[in-house]
């Protein structure tokens, strides 16, 4: 079993739609949850940011964390034809090995017009 | 505020042959990250540069080695090319010596082709 379970899609809404992006993990020591977003020909760029469980916000894009679940989600509302891209989830611990950070293998994403 | 700039964006090599890698940091960040991202895949961590110091080392072979510079930037090295390493190599920087303490703001990549 991977560390992070990311699905690959591709997963192809229309436009206004709101989507979800999740991944799954199993190492419990993980703590630092990230989602990236890479375009086409472009290096991941950094969207969300979250530490523990929870949830943040900021604009369209909402991070959520459960830990108890070992699940995270992205949610984009009201998707615009240019968040077609692949999102990326990683995470980490806080200590010794867990420090490594860990990518999931991402999701494709194409929102139509 | 500047990016990380890499270069060359696109590159051919031929299996045994050496290549060099070059990126310039975020202005302001200290720290460089190399990573290698093949098709379909994360990116993997190759190491780090801190204070012109590697500190830190994923499972990559020797034959993969690099430099910081005074300024930041860095270079990554690859010998004895082989056709495995054909991929999109990243460079990130961040703030601090910690190799996975801070987010990480990538370049556009290389794509190197190893024929």
């Amino acid at each position: 079993q991977k560390e992070v379970e990311q699905d690959p899609g591709p997963l192809s809404v229309p436009e206004g739609a709101i989507v979800s992006l999740n991944c799954t993990y199993s190492n419990s020591a993980f703590q630092y949850f990230m989602w990236y977003r890479q375009y086409s020909r472009k290096g991941p760029e950094l969207l969300m940011y979250t530490y523990s469980s929870g949830n943040k916000e900021d604009g369209r894009f909402t991070a959520q964390v459960d830990k108890s679940s070992k699940y995270i989600s992205l949610f984009i509302r009201d998707s615009q034809p240019s968040d077609s891209a692949t999102y990326l989830c990683a995470m980490r611990g806080n200590a010794g090995n867990n420090r490594k950070l860990i990518w999931g293998l991402g999701t494709s994403l194409a929102v139509n017009p | 505020e500047t990016g990380v700039t890499q270069s060359p964006t696109h590159l051919i090599k031929t299996r045994g042959q050496q290549v060099t890698l070059r990126c310039s940091s975020q202005s302001g960040h200290n720290t460089v990250s190399w990573y290698q991202q093949a098709l379909g895949q994360g990116p993997q961590f190759i190491f780090q540069y801190y204070r012109e110091e590697e500190n830190g080392r994923g499972n990559f072979p020797p034959r993969f080695s690099g430099l910081q510079f005074p300024n930041y930037s860095s270079e990554l090295n690859v010998n004895a090319l082989e056709l495995d390493d054909s991929a999109l190599y990243l460079c990130a920087s961040s703030l601090g010596g910690d190799p996975f303490g801070s987010p990480l703001h990538f370049g556009n990549g290389t794509r190197l082709t190893v024929t």
